[in-house]
């Protein structure tokens, strides 16, 4: 059982250049998430899919998308990445229910764009 | 939306003390609040969680507690050990389907 796993776990990008993170769980969760981490700055919601087929934006979504693949993938992308988008990423899952659920995360991506 | 303040930003502690952390939420209608301990270049991990209808919930030598009518949660970790280091988020669950807003985290140090 592998929970969350994030692909890759490290990039460099030049400026301007693209990428997707890849995120997929296989605890059979509904909700998915896509964070970044700052330094000093806690963890940043950018998107959100409360269930297949869905998502929204979450505090800090300008810069990115996102695809809500299936049940068990989410991906990231930066269209023209900026050296503001150098950070960490983390992806996260849980369940959706009427009430509060665990959220379960990723080992993280860590991007720098030089 | 939701806002979630967390203090102190850094905190250091000796061996077999206490440590306290607080946070305090803006929104009266959030109802859950978990706490997240992530080690140094590690993911964050759930150490505890509380729903509004509690008051405090206890594990082993972690506890958190809840004051609704101030808006305020802590977490108390007591006979501090040197793995207990990490770094700490609180965070508070917006009514909006599961999503959750996180405090900016406290370095937690347990000098030896």
């Amino acid at each position: 059982n592998a929970g969350v796993t994030q692909t890759p776990k490290f990039q460099v990008l030049k400026t301007g250049q693209s990428m997707t993170l890849q995120c997929a769980q296989d605890m059979n969760h509904n909700s998915m998430y896509w964070y970044r981490q700052d330094p000093g700055m806690g963890l940043r919601l950018i998107y959100y899919s409360a269930s297949e087929g869905t998502t929204d934006k979450g505090e800090v979504p300008n810069g990115y998308n996102v695809s809500r693949l299936n049940k068990r993938e989410f991906s990231l992308r930066l269209e023209s990445a900026a050296p503001s988008q150098t950070s960490v990423y983390f992806c996260a899952s849980s369940e959706a229910s009427g009430g509060a659920s665990t959220q379960h995360f990723g080992d993280g991506t860590r991007l720098s764009i030089l | 939306g939701e806002n979630v303040e967390q203090h102190p930003s850094t905190l250091s502690v000796q061996e077999g003390d206490s440590a306290v952390i607080k946070c305090t939420y803006s929104d009266s209608a959030s109802n859950y609040f978990p706490w997240y301990k992530q080690e140094l270049g590690k993911r964050p991990q759930l150490i505890i969680d509380i729903r509004s209808n509690v008051g405090e919930k206890k594990d082993q030598r972690i506890a958190v507690t809840l004051n609704k009518t101030a808006k305020h949660f802590s977490l108390h970790i007591t006979e501090t050990q040197p793995e207990d280091s990490a770094v700490y988020f609180c965070a508070a669950r917006e009514k909006s389907p599961n999503k959750l807003i996180f405090g900016t985290g406290t370095l937690l140090a347990v000098q030896p």
